[in-house]
């Protein structure tokens, strides 16, 4: 059982470049939840999902898109790449209810520079 | 605004005496609070919960206490091991909204 997927672990990217920062959960987790967390602070809900084909906005979404076309993937899109996104990114699930009383399962998160 | 607040960035205690984390929180719209763990270069890990209706829950070594008049929450490790050692995040939420809020966490330091 794999558990949170995340990929890829770190990368480097230059001002202005795209990339997507993948996710697979195969827990049939409906929730799914994009944070990122800045050095010595904690973790910011950027995008999170409640089912296929529904997302919603975060407290920090400016400068992402997310997708969720299956229950299993959430994608996350950074668009012209800038020094403030660089961070770690972690991506979680849950089901509904449990995530009150079992908390949410994270991945093992992506290492982003942006130069 | 920050609606979850730790307010001591470190804590460290001996091996074997008691470790008390603390979290402030200011929405009285959450009902239930978490306690994650996170080693570096690893995501959290679920600890321990507690919902509003409760002012106590033990798991084990944990225990969380819950003062709602005070907005205020600690989580009890005892007896503290150096395996404890790792950052602490609380988090609070609505449990219709199932968006999770996080403090900024505290690092503990168990020493042998």
């Amino acid at each position: 059982n794999a558990g949170v997927t995340q990929t890829p672990k770190f990368r480097i990217l230059k001002i202005g470049q795209s990339m997507t920062l993948q996710c697979t959960q195969d827990m049939n987790h409906n929730y799914m939840y994009w944070y990122r967390q800045d050095p010595g602070m904690g973790l910011k809900l950027i995008y999170y999902s409640v089912g296929a084909g529904i997302t919603d906005k975060g407290e920090v979404p400016n400068g992402y898109n997310v997708s969720r076309s299956t229950t299993e993937d959430f994608p996350l899109r950074l668009e012209l790449a800038a020094p403030s996104q660089t961070s770690v990114y972690f991506c979680a699930s849950s089901y509904p209810a449990s995530g009150t009383n079992y908390g949410y399962t994270f991945g093992s998160g992506t290492r982003l520079t942006v130069v | 605004d920050q609606q979850v607040k730790q307010n001591s960035p470190s804590l460290s205690v001996q091996e074997g005496r008691i470790s008390i984390l603390n979290c402030d929180y200011t929405n009285s719209m959450f009902d239930y609070f978490l306690w994650y763990k996170k080693y570096p270069a690893e995501g959290p890990t679920f600890l321990i919960s507690i919902s509003s209706i409760k002012d106590k829950n033990e798991d084990g070594r944990f225990t969380v206490f819950l003062n709602k008049s005070a907005k205020h929450l600690s989580l009890h490790i005892v007896p503290s091991q150096p395996g404890d050692s790792a950052v602490y995040f609380c988090a609070a939420l609505r449990g219709d909204a199932g968006k999770s809020t996080f403090g900024d966490g505290t690092t503990l330091t168990v020493k042998p």
